[in-house]
């Protein structure tokens, strides 16, 4: 099976523009869930996508959103970039309904100028 | 204080030696506990998951969870210097219908000389 793939995968944007990222789930799996990484906060829960309904949300503004489509692949959006949003951006799928065994994509690497 | 603690290292053991990496928190409502491993500028990969307390093995990889003491551990056996990456411990519990937040350790750097 092929794994988790994220388009695209380096991204430069300028502040105040906005973003939008792409994850294609393990063939099969059901729910997305998105993370950022940075060196200072390490790994932090965006949300959960399950069957297109977000099903679990992580302490994030509002400008980070995302959606889901009918055959499980999912888009997370950045609205007002800001500078402390350059991270590594990973998409995670997961084949069951309690969904913590997650399996990682290789991430977006966004930079924010 | 952070929800799950974790030593950054670096650490760094000969090729062959047993690892032992660790991680505390502070959440008992944790029920799921997972051990990634990230190779630089690569995402993580799903080494090791279990449910609540006990060992859990797979070749050279051996995960301990003790909840009484809110402690989890992974041991390489034979560690070899392709298991220099980082490795992430992770936490998760059943709310609202799922366990997908995971909370993540900040990683402990780990490097295997020859």
């Amino acid at each position: 099976k092929a794994g988790v793939t994220q388009t695209p995968r380096y991204l430069i944007k300028t502040r105040g523009q906005q973003v939008t990222l792409s994850c294609s789930p393990i063939s099969g799996h059901r729910s997305v869930s998105w993370y950022q990484q940075t060196p200072g906060q390490g790994l932090q829960f965006l949300f959960e996508y399950f069957s297109e309904t977000q099903r679990n949300k992580g302490n994030f503004p509002g400008r980070f959103s995302g959606r889901q489509f009918s055959n499980s692949r999912s888009e997370m959006n950045v609205s007002t970039l800001e500078l402390g949003d350059s991270a590594l951006y990973l998409c995670a799928s997961s084949e069951g309904r309690v969904s913590y065994e997650q399996y990682f994509g290789p991430g977006t690497r966004l930079t924010v100028t | 204080q952070k929800e799950v603690e974790q030593d950054p290292g670096p650490l760094s053991v000969p090729e062959g030696a047993i690892v032992s990496l660790n991680c505390t928190y502070s959440n008992s409502a944790f029920q799921y506990f997972m051990w990634y491993r990230q190779y630089s500028r690569k995402g993580p990969e799903l080494l090791m998951y279990t449910y609540s307390s006990g060992n859990k093995e797979d070749g050279r990889f051996t995960a301990q969870v003790d909840k009484s003491s809110k402690y989890i551990s992974l041991f390489i056996r034979d560690s070899q210097p392709s298991d220099s990456a980082t490795y992430l411990c992770a936490m998760s519990r059943f709310t609202d219908g799922t366990a997908s937040k995971l909370t993540f350790g900040t990683g402990t750097r780990l490097q295997v000389t020859l």
